[in-house]
């Protein structure tokens, strides 16, 4: 069966330090890959997703960055924090021809 | 663009009571719907899904039926309990080639329910 982690489960960064949160999948290959950003007031926001190594595609203008440096491997970064890079971070996963998306356990960011 | 609108709430009932939460939707071509479910601390789980108008989806209870013709996937249980308690978003996902799995999220409803 697949699964999905993320890590950290809970980081605290203060404002103008890196970020880097790191996502994995098992058990499946070639999977379309997904970061969401989820603020106060619970909606979620496609960052960014990818459809192969080293493809990257962003939705949203930010102070963030993803990388695919292998194929089940998502990592989400920063050179330098912002107090509103505050939030919720979940990575997801789903099949190449799937339509459901299956999420990790999230990350809890607060810049200080 | 595709969007999603559901029930804000914060919804709270008693155990046992019935549930409807509503969802409307905006979509080119013909969508996937998603129900998935936020326990506090965590991340989103798959609740239920269809794929093609009249489809209903169903899991744990909970059910929710794809209307094509009011543009709807409204998410109901007949009988709630105190583990109900949670997030639940409505998601749309576009069939289209370049979509690639993307989803559109609703804004979330809080279910609190109470013994």
């Amino acid at each position: 069966s697949q699964t999905i982690h993320q890590w950290p489960a809970t980081l605290v960064q203060p404002v103008g330090s890196p970020l880097s949160l790191e996502c994995t999948v098992e058990g499946t290959s070639n999977p379309n890959l997904y970061w969401y950003r989820q603020a106060a007031g619970r909606g979620l926001q496609l960052l960014f997703y990818s459809v192969g190594i080293g493809q990257i595609s962003s939705e949203v203008p930010q102070n963030l960055s993803a990388s695919r440096p292998q194929d089940r491997q998502f990592i989400l970064s920063s050179k330098k924090l912002l107090l509103s890079d505050s939030g919720f971070y979940l990575c997801a996963w789903s099949q190449q021809t799937g339509t459901e998306a299956f999420f990790g356990q999230g990350t809890r960011l607060t810049v200080v | 663009g595709n969007s999603v609108t559901q029930m804000e709430g914060p919804v709270t009932l008693s155990e046992e009571a019935f549930l409807t939460i509503n969802c409307t939707y905006t979509a080119t071509g013909y969508p996937s719907l998603f129900w998935y479910v936020q326990y506090p601390g965590e991340g989103l789980q798959l609740l239920l899904k269809a794929t093609k108008a009249d489809d209903k989806g169903s899991n744990k209870g909970f059910e929710a039926t794809y209307r094509k013709e009011t543009t709807s996937f409204h998410l109901e249980k007949g009988s709630v309990q105190v583990s109900d308690s949670a997030v639940y978003f409505c998601a749309l996902s576009d069939a289209g080639g370049t979509s690639y799995g993307k989803l559109t999220f609703g804004q979330g409803t809080i279910l609190t329910v109470h013994p």
